[in-house]
């Protein structure tokens, strides 16, 4: 059981506009910057969005990254095939006192 | 640019205890802010964090898993060690180490990962 809550899938058809939801508490994303990874088959995550809604040299401006309250959203628009992975979001939490996971998205795209 | 790679056994058996080695380069444990921390990845499962030790030898770790973990650092070496003890089948993941340039913020760099399977 994750301390983030992630829906398990989503999908999308090329060129369409998905979200991703992320929802937390008061510990964690109410209080804390949220990360967004993108991992693909056999690979180690890499670093989509930070800070809630910055991106990292090299990621297209067609992800990007939201916050309001305890829950945060990762959109990505213009879908494309090699958009298919998987998204986890995270957050450090205070009561924790360590950064915490969502259980993933898995993004098909039909 | 900063790069990251963990090493240690492949398989281990139950109720032993296993070493991982986080070996980085392109920045420095000495330099205020900056972390490095364990994650894991059971196969198929979601991402776990296990471990985190900053420049200033502040380590936290998984409440659920504190009780066998211990994570240390040889700044000399650019190394980062995690031990976990009474390993089980249930641990067995990919494991990742990663770095995080300020407390209370979450990774943005990662190794490559490497697969810990426990069995007799």
């Amino acid at each position: 059981q994750s301390v983030l809550t992630q829906p398990p899938s989503a999908s999308g058809t090329p060129g369409q506009r998905v979200t991703i939801s992320c929802s937390g508490s008061s510990s964690n994303i109410g209080s804390n910057y949220v990360y967004w990874y993108q991992q693909l088959p056999g690979t180690a995550p890499k670093l989509l969005i930070y800070r809630s809604n910055q991106r990292p040299s090299g990621v297209p401006d067609r992800f990007s990254g939201s916050k309001s309250g305890t829950s945060a959203s990762l959109a990505i628009s213009g879908l494309r095939s090699e958009d298919e992975a998987d998204y986890y979001c995270a957050a450090w939490d205070d009561s924790l006192s360590g950064p915490v996971f969502g259980g993933g998205t898995n993004l098909t795209v039909l | 640019q900063i790069t990251l790679k963990e090493s240690g056994p492949t398989l281990v058996k139950p109720t032993q205890t296993l070493t991982l080695t986080c070996t980085f380069s392109g920045f420095s444990l000495t330099t205020s802010g900056v972390g490095v921390g364990w994650i894991r990845q059971p196969p198929g499962k979601a991402l776990e964090w296990l471990a985190l030790i900053y420049w200033d030898d502040d380590k936290r770790y998984s409440p659920s898993l504190k009780s066998r973990l211990t994570i240390t650092k040889d700044t000399s070496k650019n190394q980062v060690v995690l031990t976990v003890t009474n390993m089980d089948p249930v641990d067995t993941a990919t494991y990742y180490c990663a770095h995080t340039e300020r407390f209370r913020e979450s990774f943005d760099y990662w190794g490559q990962g490497t697969l810990v399977t426990v069995s007799s």
